[in-house]
């Protein structure tokens, strides 16, 4: 099984600045690694698929890179729907595992 | 409009049974997979099962294996989950998400809550 480790854990940032969330995967992953956000009491949305892709509706202020078992999601400035868990996943073998989330938080 | 509807979930004992539907509408059903991904109470996701666009090619998460089955019927634009043998630790939000390959989860439904509890 393929483990994600997402880094931080938690993350104290102001609306208008800049946050990078880190996923490390144990074994290779290719490209084949996706991010959501869920909000509070919502459910979780696609928001960059196959590590750069932006799905459907996504704003341009987030951005995927990466490739193998390093991969970042940049939000370049935090606007206030933004503060949310974030998850990283992988697609390219079962089982499909995601990440244990990074929580970005009002600092 | 792509939607995803969960029924199903409820309140049960350890070692009972309950059966999740999902139906879907807006999207050609037959051409795509379909997964469960669920979320106990306050922790992160974890990806349960999946289902081929024809029923076949069927995949389970370790910790369900033997236990869960997924099932769909075309005609019903409609995929199950049938969890056996249900442990507390299966207490979550069971979602039903179609898998477009790539992009994978793209559509969610609401959820449906199972809670296993004596």
């Amino acid at each position: 099984e393929i483990v994600l480790t997402q880094s931080p854990v938690r993350l104290s940032l102001s609306p208008g600045e800049r946050a990078t969330l880190s996923c490390r995967a144990s074994q290779s992953v290719g490209s084949q690694l996706a991010w959501y956000q869920q909000r509070p009491g919502q459910v979780p949305r696609l928001l960059i698929y196959d590590t750069s892709n932006r799905a459907t509706g996504i704003p341009a202020r987030f951005s995927g890179s990466g490739s193998g078992t390093d991969f970042t999601l940049t939000i370049s400035s935090l606007e206030p729907e933004d503060f949310a868990v974030y998850y990283c996943q992988q697609r390219i073998d079962w089982p499909k595992t995601f990440g244990q989330g990074t929580k970005v938080e009002v600092k | 409009e792509v939607q995803l509807v969960e029924s199903g979930g409820g309140l049960v004992q350890p070692g009972e049974s309950l059966r999740l539907s999902c139906i879907a509408s807006g999207f050609t059903f037959t051409t795509f997979r379909m997964s469960w991904v669920r979320q106990a109470p306050g922790k992160g996701l974890e990806w349960v099962a999946n289902i081929g666009p024809d029923g076949y090619g069927k995949h389970f998460a370790d910790s369900v294996e033997g236990r869960f089955t997924i099932s769909r019927d075309n005609t019903k634009n409609s995929v199950y989950l049938q969890m056996n043998g249900l442990r507390d630790e299966d207490t979550a939000v069971y979602y039903c998400a179609r898998d477009g390959g790539a992009p994978q989860f793209d559509y969610w439904g609401q959820g449906a809550l199972v809670t296993v509890s004596s």
